[in-house]
């Protein structure tokens, strides 16, 4: 089955303990990305991936590291998270150049709760 | 800076009635994009819009996109309950697909 998988679903941290929310897609798509989706904001994205070891930041990179080492993974890593970054987040993958079949697959989400 | 906005924000309606959500943009771009939240859940595409008037159609849902006016527009038809769902927005700053902003999102409610 074609999916985005992050993990975890769920997670509390405390502020300055660093940590990473994986992604993993199986479509074989070039372009990954992250976004954070906050009340009343919509979706903002972080950084984006065009390819491996391609990525570029998005509206709201600080205080966020990514990496893309292969096509299928494109992990989020927070250095030293802090409070204001409590939100939910997701990493999404698509097609490149696929004109109108460029749809964006989305993962499941991943709640995170920094105290 | 690239503004989405939606409008309205927070619809209620009857089954079997039509209604438009609005979604301008402040920018010029050709790409737009909706997705589709259910409560709890992830984001599902709907559409995608590349060129000036395009229009695509499934089931009771209908995009549109008008560049000139910097405006799309998702029209349902006849709503049931399932159609009860958020409902966003996004614009593409780039010309890949790659630097989307989204709008704040529609939470639309179907009454039966």
């Amino acid at each position: 089955e074609a999916q985005v998988t992050q993990n975890p679903r769920y997670l509390i941290t405390v502020t300055g303990k660093k940590l990473t929310v994986t992604c993993s897609q199986n479509m074989n798509h070039e372009y990954m990305s992250w976004y954070r989706q906050d009340p009343g904001l919509g979706l903002r994205q972080i950084y984006y991936s065009m390819n491996v070891e391609v990525t570029d930041k998005g509206d709201v990179p600080e205080g966020y590291k990514v990496s893309r080492k292969e096509k299928r993974n494109f992990p989020l890593i927070l250095e030293s998270p802090s409070p204001n970054q409590t939100s939910l987040y997701f990493c999404a993958s698509k097609r490149q150049g696929g004109g109108t079949n460029e749809k964006l697959f989305f993962g499941s989400g991943t709640q995170l709760s920094v105290l | 800076e690239l503004k989405v906005e939606q409008n309205p924000l927070f619809l209620s309606m009857q089954e079997g009635k039509n209604y438009t959500i609005y979604c301008n943009y402040s920018t010029t771009s050709d790409r737009l994009y909706w997705y589709r939240q259910d409560p709890g859940k992830s984001l599902e595409s709907l559409f995608v819009l590349l060129s000036n008037g395009a229009v695509k159609q499934e089931g009771r849902l209908m995009a549109s996109l008008d560049t000139k006016a910097r405006l799309s527009t998702l029209h349902i038809t006849a709503a049931v309950h399932d159609l009860s769902a958020t409902y966003f927005c996004a614009v593409d700053k780039a010309t890949s697909g790659s630097r989307l902003t989204f709008g704040e999102g529609t939470q639309l409610t179907v009454n039966p």
